[in-house]
């Protein structure tokens, strides 16, 4: 089976930009997850997509959003980077019952590092 | 706000040695428990999982874990580490409330094994 494929690995972006991160999930998965993982921290949870639809949100602001497509792949994407947008943006894929259907394992990618100049 | 504190930036061991990783959380509900592990060059997988039953956990490569509700706890042992055991383990909590899974990880412990 395909695993968690992000694209694109590696992006340098200005103050002010905006940028769009893709992320195929899992086959057979319906659930993305996106985090954030700045230098020397854990993951961060920025949202997550089941079937299209927004299932929960962490404490990050408006200009992150992102979305679902019926192939279940997902973007995510940052308006007015600010240089603290730096860090490394992981992608996790889960194959869900319901919205409610929390506890299946994730599928991590590699990653998207996105370095703000 | 519920956070997760591991104890331990870097621990450096020799192959054999015993290995326990510390990991606390600050959440007094029901909690789903795991610790993720990166290997250089390799993206988060998942190494073990509580969520409820007996609160020692069996994970792969011969890790374990025990849950001690009481000190919010749930550290990572190992009897015997190898090289290969070198890599990132992160502590990772989802409280009981939340419908989505929204993992809150620790900010990670750096194992390194000296051959």
């Amino acid at each position: 089976e395909t695993g968690v494929t992000q694209s694109p690995t590696h992006l340098i972006k200005t103050r002010g930009q905006q940028v769009t991160l893709r992320c195929s999930s899992q086959s057979g998965h319906n659930t993305v997850s996106w985090y954030q993982q700045a230098l020397g921290q854990g993951p961060q949870f920025i949202f997550q997509y089941y079937r299209e639809e927004e299932n929960g949100r962490g404490n990050f602001p408006p200009r992150f959003s992102g979305l679902q497509f019926p192939n279940y792949s997902s973007e995510l994407n940052v308006n007015a980077l600010e240089l603290d947008d730096s860090a490394l943006y992981l992608c996790a894929s889960s194959k869900q019952g319901s919205r409610f259907d929390s506890n299946q394992p994730q599928h991590f990618g590699d990653g998207t590092r996105l370095s703000i100049l | 706000a519920q956070s997760v504190s591991q104890h331990n930036h870097h621990v450096i061991l020799s192959e054999a040695a015993s290995l326990e990783l510390g990991c606390n959380y600050s959440y007094g509900g029901t909690v789903n428990l795991f610790w993720y592990v990166q290997y250089p060059g390799q993206h988060l997988q998942l190494l073990l999982k509580y969520f409820s039953g007996d609160p020692l956990v069996k994970g792969i490569k011969g890790f374990e874990a025990e849950f001690i509700k009481s000190k919010f706890s749930f550290n990572l042992r190992k009897p015997s580490v190898q090289w290969s055991d070198t890599a990132e383990y992160f502590c990772a909590v989802k409280p009981g409330y939340s419908s989505a899974s929204k993992i809150i990880f620790g900010s990670g412990t750096r194992l390194s094994i000296r051959p």
